[in-house]
């Protein structure tokens, strides 16, 4: 299994952009979750979904973020506009529901000048 | 509601000490889970163990070991014979039964082993 793909690795986007990250979870996974890594506030939940259906975005900081799982196999985290404040790396991590912890993915590293 | 804290921001050892790092967790519901993950200066986060509330025995994997203890809510880590490459940051980590495989995690604790 090739694991939970994330994509880009590296994002650099200038301030007012509109960015989206990609998230490929492990097949047969129904859980996936979006959180964001920074110095400050560590590791946050961003939002997560079960059978492809939003449970909780409650992590989601403001109404410029967004996401969406159109499908089993896909999913995708968008900042419109992006700001400086929104630089940090952006993990997915998928399970399957009920068997408790994750996979990683490999983070993007979001980079807002 | 639930917390996790990891009081050791950051921690160094020399080469082949022994290590434990802290992690105390706060839960009101009985039936719990418990998560070791490491972050290496590469990035990603790899899974180390995950422990129910409902067994307490104590794991070891290799150098690894694990000491839960429901009476003062900790879930210790010891590296025993650390090395250089045990080098990264380490977070503890708790989900319950009732949040739909929603983990929260501690702010980590950043380990240096020194040669």
């Amino acid at each position: 299994d090739a694991g939970v793909i994330q994509s880009p690795r590296h994002e650099v986007t200038e301030m007012g952009q509109e960015v989206t990250l990609r998230c490929k979870p492990i097949s047969g996974h129904n859980s996936l979750f979006w959180y964001r890594q920074t110095m400050m506030r560590g590791l946050e939940l961003l939002i997560y979904f079960n059978n492809n259906v939003p449970i909780d975005d409650s992590g989601m900081p403001e109404d410029r973020f967004s996401a969406k799982m159109p499908n089993a196999s896909f999913s995708t985290l968008k900042i419109q506009p992006s700001e400086p404040r929104d630089s940090a790396v952006y993990f997915c991590a998928s399970t399957e529901q009920g068997v408790y912890g994750y996979t990683f993915g490999s983070g993007t590293r979001l980079t807002v000048v | 509601a639930q917390k996790v804290t990891q009081a050791q921001t950051e921690i160094s050892v020399v080469e082949k000490e022994d290590v434990t790092l802290d992690c105390v967790y706060e839960t009101r519901d009985t039936t719990y889970y418990l998560f070791w993950y490491k972050q290496p200066p590469s990035g990603e986060l790899v899974f180390l163990i995950r422990r129910n509330s409902f067994d307490e025995q104590n794991e070891i994997s290799g150098r690894y070991s694990w000491n839960f203890q429901k009476s003062t809510s900790s879930f210790n880590f010891t590296i025993t014979a650390s090395q250089v490459v045990d080098s990264a940051v380490y977070f503890c980590a708790l989900s319950d039964e009732n949040r739909d495989d929603k983990i929260i995690f501690g702010k980590g604790t950043r380990l240096h082993i020194l040669p």
